[in-house]
């Protein structure tokens, strides 16, 4: 099955510079990688997705990069803020099976 | 539109009871995923209902933890003879298969096990 590795477990950044976590993924034929990002308490909740037709995507502050060759993805937070702060899931989906594998997060935290 | 949504909230029972957990799913989402979070970890897959096909229980940790759908909507996840460590925050998720793979999420039901 397909095994998401995912990296750094936390990461801790100062207010205003970029954030970047990357996945990787092992079967090749995931076609679908979303994003969670997780409030402590609260629900995850979908950031941005990518489809392995796209190399990347942006929204407003945060973008995505696929590499389907090396079979990685990335989520890039820039001009981080406070509110950034939570545990962002990454996960890799493929139609076949229709199960989406979780990375097991990273916990970011932006100091003021 | 209505989210999905999960009940109880919280949930604490003692050791050896059997707990139901419901999910009320985005209504004409043919697809519903219940998943695992233990404290500080991340989502752990258990099963997966679509449409009429038999789930997916390929996740379930042991034959206490079953679920079933019924009318292809509301789901229950029933944990039989609870123990410490199911204690957990079990997530539902549903999606439009075959339309939007995305997957929404419930607030959860956090269980302690006592």
């Amino acid at each position: 099955g397909e095994n998401v590795e995912q990296h750094p477990s936390t990461l801790s950044v100062q207010e205003g510079d970029s954030a970047v976590i990357k996945c990787t993924y092992s079967d090749s034929a995931s076609n679908y990688f979303p994003w969670y990002k997780q409030e402590l308490g609260k629900r995850p909740q979908l950031i941005i997705d990518i489809r392995s037709n796209v190399g990347e995507k942006k929204d407003q502050r945060i973008a995505v990069t696929l590499n389907k060759t090396a079979k990685h993805f990335s989520l890039h937070i820039t001009e981080t803020q406070p509110e950034d702060s939570a545990v962002y899931f990454c996960a890799a989906f493929k139609a076949a099976g229709n199960k989406l594998t979780f990375g097991g997060g990273t916990r970011v935290l932006v100091k003021p | 539109g209505a989210g999905v949504s999960q009940s109880p909230s919280n949930k604490v029972t003692e050791k050896g009871k059997d707990v139901e957990l419901r999910c009320d799913p985005i209504s004409g989402h043919t697809a519903l995923y219940w998943y695992r979070q233990s404290l500080g970890q991340g989502l752990e897959f258990l099963i997966y209902f679509q449409g009429n096909s038999a789930p997916d229980k390929s996740g379930l940790p042991s034959d206490r933890f079953s679920a079933e759908r019924t009318g292809g909507s509301v789901s229950t996840l029933t944990i039989q003879r609870t123990q410490q460590e199911d204690s957990a925050v079990y997530l539902c998720a549903s999606s439009l298969v075959g339309v939007l793979e995305t997957q929404y999420f419930g607030p959860g039901t956090r269980l302690l096990v006592l």
